[in-house]
């Protein structure tokens, strides 16, 4: 079956520190992945896409990389600040069909001072 | 200047009961999407319309039934709600079909007692 896995639900890190989410998918032949923000009670903001044939995009602090043999994106935010505390949602694009979008369901991000 | 907007923000009903939900989007895009965000946190899609037609019908009850009158709009009408159709709902925009952003409304929060 199709699955797509952000490794948990919850990640706890010291302020200044990296923070490493993970996105795994089985199934699915993903032609873009994106990253988006969710804050609590407000819709999610996108922050990056990235495309099959890229191995990494950066914006500012934010680093995606996307590995289609492993299939698995890691998204990277370095120096983090409790301003960053969120949940972060994986989406992916694939390749066929008509659903644009799959969401993960998500990791929360707290980012202690 | 709101991109997406939806109303209502909060919406409390009994079982049984019709409601709408309305959204709106000033951004020019041809795409415009329902999601359902249940208590897990789990976002997926219900409906994707492109210049005012039905591209995805996602598995919904055919108690939900979008609307849209132009393409800067998106109405979501549910008729004889039950109780698992709490969830926030989630209107979005993309200037296309797939693999392009998607700008999110700020959700109406729906709760059926």
């Amino acid at each position: 079956s199709q699955k797509i896995e952000q490794n948990s639900e919850a990640l706890n890190i010291q302020e200044g520190k990296t923070a490493t989410l993970t996105c795994n998918y089985t199934n699915y032949s993903p032609a873009y992945l994106q990253w988006y923000r969710q804050d609590p009670g407000r819709g999610p903001v996108f922050l990056l896409l990235i495309r099959e044939n890229e191995k990494e995009k950066r914006k500012e602090r934010l680093k995606v990389t996307f590995d289609t043999t492993l299939k698995q994106s890691l998204f990277h935010i370095t120096a983090s600040q409790p301003a960053d505390s969120a949940t972060y949602l994986c989406a992916l694009v694939v390749n066929s069909g008509n659903t644009p979008l799959v969401f993960g369901k998500g990791t929360r991000l707290s980012v202690i001072a | 200047d709101t991109a997406v907007s939806q109303t209502p923000k909060y919406l409390v009903t009994q079982m049984g009961n019709d409601k709408s939900i309305k959204c709106e989007q000033n951004l020019g895009h041809d795409t415009m999407y329902w999601y359902k965000q249940d208590s897990k946190k789990f976002l997926k899609i219900m409906f994707s319309y492109n210049n005012k037609e039905l591209i995805i019908n996602e598995t919904v009850p055919n108690r939900f039934s979008p609307k849209s009158p132009d393409k800067a709009h998106l109405n979501l009408h549910i008729n004889s709600l039950e109780l698992g159709d709490s969830a926030v709902y989630f209107c979005a925009s993309s200037q296309i079909t797939r693999g392009e952003t998607q700008y999110f409304g700020p959700g109406t929060r729906l709760l059926v007692l």
